[in-house]
Protein backbone atom coordinates (compact mmCIF):
# COMPACT_ATOMS: atom_id res chain seq x y z
CA UNK A 1 0.00 0.00 0.00
CA UNK A 2 0.88 3.93 0.29
CA UNK A 3 0.69 6.27 2.43
CA UNK A 4 -1.95 8.88 1.94
CA UNK A 5 -2.08 12.36 3.73
CA UNK A 6 -4.32 14.78 3.19
CA UNK A 7 -4.83 18.27 4.38
CA UNK A 8 -7.02 19.79 5.59
CA UNK A 9 -8.70 16.81 7.60
CA UNK A 10 -12.00 19.18 8.17
CA UNK A 11 -12.43 22.82 7.80
CA UNK A 12 -16.18 24.64 8.45
CA UNK A 13 -16.67 27.14 5.62
CA UNK A 14 -18.99 29.60 4.70
CA UNK A 15 -21.17 29.93 1.70
CA UNK A 16 -19.64 30.94 -1.38
CA UNK A 17 -15.89 30.74 -0.68
CA UNK A 18 -13.28 28.08 -2.00
CA UNK A 19 -11.43 25.27 -0.40
CA UNK A 20 -8.64 23.74 -1.68
CA UNK A 21 -7.93 20.12 -0.02
CA UNK A 22 -4.31 18.77 -0.62
CA UNK A 23 -3.07 15.24 -0.88
CA UNK A 24 0.14 13.78 -0.90
CA UNK A 25 1.76 10.24 -1.25
CA UNK A 26 4.74 8.75 -0.17
CA UNK A 27 5.46 6.99 -3.59
CA UNK A 28 4.83 7.85 -7.67
CA UNK A 29 1.56 7.14 -8.67
CA UNK A 30 0.00 7.41 -12.47
CA UNK A 31 -3.18 7.61 -11.53
CA UNK A 32 -4.99 9.64 -8.87
CA UNK A 33 -8.39 9.93 -8.12
CA UNK A 34 -11.00 12.53 -5.95
CA UNK A 35 -14.53 11.05 -4.35
CA UNK A 36 -16.96 12.57 -2.39
CA UNK A 37 -18.91 11.19 0.35
CA UNK A 38 -21.94 12.68 1.19
CA UNK A 39 -23.70 11.63 4.70
CA UNK A 40 -25.12 7.75 4.83
CA UNK A 41 -24.19 7.44 1.49
CA UNK A 42 -21.36 5.81 -0.48
CA UNK A 43 -18.66 6.94 -3.01
CA UNK A 44 -18.96 8.84 -5.22
CA UNK A 45 -16.48 9.68 -8.28
CA UNK A 46 -15.43 13.38 -9.00
CA UNK A 47 -12.91 13.10 -11.05
CA UNK A 48 -9.51 11.60 -11.81
CA UNK A 49 -6.29 13.13 -11.98
CA UNK A 50 -3.56 12.22 -14.22
CA UNK A 51 -0.22 14.17 -14.07
CA UNK A 52 0.71 15.74 -17.10
CA UNK A 53 -3.04 15.75 -18.94
CA UNK A 54 -6.24 17.64 -17.56
CA UNK A 55 -8.48 16.03 -15.47
CA UNK A 56 -11.34 13.65 -16.40
CA UNK A 57 -14.69 14.39 -14.57
CA UNK A 58 -17.36 12.25 -14.19
CA UNK A 59 -20.67 13.52 -15.32
CA UNK A 60 -22.27 15.47 -12.93
CA UNK A 61 -19.37 17.37 -12.03
CA UNK A 62 -17.65 20.05 -13.76
CA UNK A 63 -13.89 21.91 -14.15
CA UNK A 64 -15.22 25.21 -12.91
CA UNK A 65 -16.75 23.87 -9.65
CA UNK A 66 -14.03 21.54 -9.22
CA UNK A 67 -10.64 22.47 -10.68
CA UNK A 68 -7.83 20.16 -9.63
CA UNK A 69 -4.11 20.05 -10.03
CA UNK A 70 -1.64 17.64 -10.58
CA UNK A 71 1.87 18.78 -10.73
CA UNK A 72 3.70 16.28 -10.17
CA UNK A 73 3.65 12.24 -9.72
CA UNK A 74 2.89 12.22 -5.67
CA UNK A 75 0.62 15.39 -5.63
CA UNK A 76 -2.48 16.70 -6.68
CA UNK A 77 -5.63 19.03 -5.11
CA UNK A 78 -8.92 19.82 -5.65
CA UNK A 79 -10.60 22.94 -5.25
CA UNK A 80 -14.31 23.20 -4.54
CA UNK A 81 -15.67 26.42 -5.74
CA UNK A 82 -18.67 29.30 -4.60
CA UNK A 83 -19.16 26.35 -1.58
CA UNK A 84 -22.68 25.86 -0.93
CA UNK A 85 -24.40 23.78 1.81
CA UNK A 86 -25.33 21.13 -0.67
CA UNK A 87 -21.26 20.99 -0.68
CA UNK A 88 -21.13 19.54 2.72
CA UNK A 89 -19.30 16.45 2.38
CA UNK A 90 -16.21 14.01 3.00
CA UNK A 91 -13.95 14.00 0.04
CA UNK A 92 -11.65 11.34 -0.40
CA UNK A 93 -8.12 10.98 -2.20
CA UNK A 94 -7.60 7.81 -3.65
CA UNK A 95 -4.40 6.43 -5.59
CA UNK A 96 -4.25 3.05 -8.28
CA UNK A 97 -1.24 0.92 -7.09
CA UNK A 98 0.10 -2.26 -8.52
CA UNK A 99 -0.12 -5.28 -6.50
CA UNK A 100 3.12 -6.62 -6.08
CA UNK A 101 1.37 -9.80 -4.43
CA UNK A 102 0.69 -13.20 -6.13
CA UNK A 103 -1.84 -12.27 -9.14
CA UNK A 104 0.45 -9.62 -11.24
CA UNK A 105 -0.54 -6.92 -12.87
CA UNK A 106 -3.95 -6.29 -11.06
CA UNK A 107 -4.06 -2.87 -9.21
CA UNK A 108 -5.85 -2.49 -6.25
CA UNK A 109 -7.18 1.52 -4.81
CA UNK A 110 -6.08 2.85 -1.81
CA UNK A 111 -7.74 5.66 -0.26
CA UNK A 112 -6.38 8.83 1.97
CA UNK A 113 -8.01 9.98 5.39
CA UNK A 114 -10.39 12.31 3.78
CA UNK A 115 -11.24 16.11 4.66
CA UNK A 116 -14.65 16.50 6.69
CA UNK A 117 -16.26 19.66 5.30
CA UNK A 118 -19.10 21.68 6.38
CA UNK A 119 -20.37 24.65 4.41
CA UNK A 120 -22.52 26.90 6.44
CA UNK B 1 -24.71 2.63 -15.68
CA UNK B 2 -22.32 -0.17 -13.99
CA UNK B 3 -24.39 -1.00 -11.39
CA UNK B 4 -23.06 -2.73 -7.90
CA UNK B 5 -25.93 -3.76 -5.67
CA UNK B 6 -25.45 -5.13 -1.77
CA UNK B 7 -27.27 -6.95 0.50
CA UNK B 8 -29.70 -4.23 2.64
CA UNK B 9 -28.57 -3.44 5.99
CA UNK B 10 -28.40 -3.56 9.16
CA UNK B 11 -26.82 -6.87 9.60
CA UNK B 12 -26.74 -7.78 13.47
CA UNK B 13 -24.66 -10.93 13.88
CA UNK B 14 -23.90 -11.70 17.52
CA UNK B 15 -20.02 -12.54 18.61
CA UNK B 16 -18.16 -15.26 17.60
CA UNK B 17 -20.88 -16.08 14.27
CA UNK B 18 -20.13 -15.76 10.55
CA UNK B 19 -21.31 -12.53 8.88
CA UNK B 20 -22.14 -12.87 5.12
CA UNK B 21 -22.11 -9.81 2.98
CA UNK B 22 -23.49 -10.27 -0.86
CA UNK B 23 -22.96 -8.29 -4.00
CA UNK B 24 -23.80 -8.43 -7.58
CA UNK B 25 -22.61 -6.60 -10.40
CA UNK B 26 -24.45 -5.61 -13.70
CA UNK B 27 -21.09 -5.01 -15.93
CA UNK B 28 -20.28 -9.01 -17.25
CA UNK B 29 -17.07 -7.26 -18.04
CA UNK B 30 -15.31 -6.67 -14.80
CA UNK B 31 -12.21 -8.04 -13.80
CA UNK B 32 -11.73 -7.19 -9.95
CA UNK B 33 -13.53 -7.00 -6.78
CA UNK B 34 -12.64 -5.84 -3.88
CA UNK B 35 -13.92 -4.89 -0.35
CA UNK B 36 -13.61 -2.51 2.02
CA UNK B 37 -14.10 -1.50 5.30
CA UNK B 38 -15.13 1.58 6.58
CA UNK B 39 -15.59 2.38 10.26
CA UNK B 40 -17.68 5.45 11.57
CA UNK B 41 -16.14 8.61 10.28
CA UNK B 42 -13.05 7.01 8.91
CA UNK B 43 -12.04 6.55 5.28
CA UNK B 44 -12.17 2.86 3.36
CA UNK B 45 -9.64 0.61 3.98
CA UNK B 46 -9.15 -2.18 1.36
CA UNK B 47 -9.46 -5.58 3.49
CA UNK B 48 -10.10 -8.66 0.35
CA UNK B 49 -9.39 -8.26 -3.45
CA UNK B 50 -10.52 -11.06 -5.58
CA UNK B 51 -9.74 -11.70 -9.25
CA UNK B 52 -10.65 -14.97 -10.26
CA UNK B 53 -13.71 -17.68 -9.65
CA UNK B 54 -13.62 -19.02 -6.29
CA UNK B 55 -12.77 -18.45 -2.95
CA UNK B 56 -10.00 -16.16 -1.39
CA UNK B 57 -9.05 -16.32 2.62
CA UNK B 58 -7.48 -14.16 4.38
CA UNK B 59 -7.58 -14.70 8.46
CA UNK B 60 -11.13 -14.48 9.00
CA UNK B 61 -12.28 -13.03 5.84
CA UNK B 62 -12.68 -14.80 3.15
CA UNK B 63 -14.13 -13.41 -0.65
CA UNK B 64 -15.96 -15.55 -2.95
CA UNK B 65 -16.40 -14.83 -6.43
CA UNK B 66 -18.87 -16.38 -9.26
CA UNK B 67 -18.35 -14.89 -12.58
CA UNK B 68 -21.02 -16.70 -14.35
CA UNK B 69 -23.67 -15.39 -11.73
CA UNK B 70 -21.99 -11.95 -11.38
CA UNK B 71 -22.17 -12.34 -7.90
CA UNK B 72 -19.15 -11.32 -4.77
CA UNK B 73 -19.41 -12.63 -1.38
CA UNK B 74 -17.51 -12.06 1.59
CA UNK B 75 -17.11 -14.05 4.97
CA UNK B 76 -16.44 -12.85 8.03
CA UNK B 77 -15.73 -16.31 10.88
CA UNK B 78 -15.47 -15.93 14.21
CA UNK B 79 -17.18 -12.34 13.88
CA UNK B 80 -15.59 -9.78 17.25
CA UNK B 81 -17.20 -6.09 17.71
CA UNK B 82 -14.35 -4.86 16.27
CA UNK B 83 -15.39 -5.71 12.75
CA UNK B 84 -18.89 -3.58 13.10
CA UNK B 85 -18.52 -1.12 10.50
CA UNK B 86 -19.39 -0.33 6.60
CA UNK B 87 -18.73 -2.96 4.49
CA UNK B 88 -18.31 -1.73 1.20
CA UNK B 89 -18.10 -3.83 -2.36
CA UNK B 90 -16.07 -2.24 -5.22
CA UNK B 91 -15.72 -3.34 -8.41
CA UNK B 92 -13.75 -2.29 -11.53
CA UNK B 93 -15.00 -2.80 -15.20
CA UNK B 94 -12.57 -2.50 -18.16
CA UNK B 95 -11.49 1.10 -17.57
CA UNK B 96 -9.59 1.85 -14.46
CA UNK B 97 -12.97 2.92 -12.56
CA UNK B 98 -14.62 1.53 -9.39
CA UNK B 99 -18.33 1.38 -8.80
CA UNK B 100 -19.20 1.09 -5.29
CA UNK B 101 -22.03 -0.57 -3.67
CA UNK B 102 -24.10 1.08 -1.07
CA UNK B 103 -22.19 -0.60 1.93
CA UNK B 104 -23.77 -2.95 4.37
CA UNK B 105 -23.52 -2.27 8.06
CA UNK B 106 -22.30 -5.17 10.34
CA UNK B 107 -23.06 -4.60 13.58
CA UNK B 108 -21.42 -7.43 16.22
CA UNK B 109 -23.25 -7.85 19.44
CA UNK B 110 -21.17 -8.54 22.80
Amino acid sequence: SAVISQKPSRDICQRGTSLTIQCQVDSQVTMMFWYRQQPGQSLTLIATANQGSEATYESGFVIDKFPISRPNLTFSTLTVSNMSPEDSSIYLCSVRLLFTGTSKGVYEQYFGPGTRLTVT
Amino acid sequence: QKEVEQNSGPLSVPEGAIASLNCTYSDRGSQSFFWYRQYSGKSPELIMSIYSNGDKEDGRFTAQLNKASQYVSLLIRDSQPSDSATYLCAVRSNDYKLSFGAGTTVTVRA
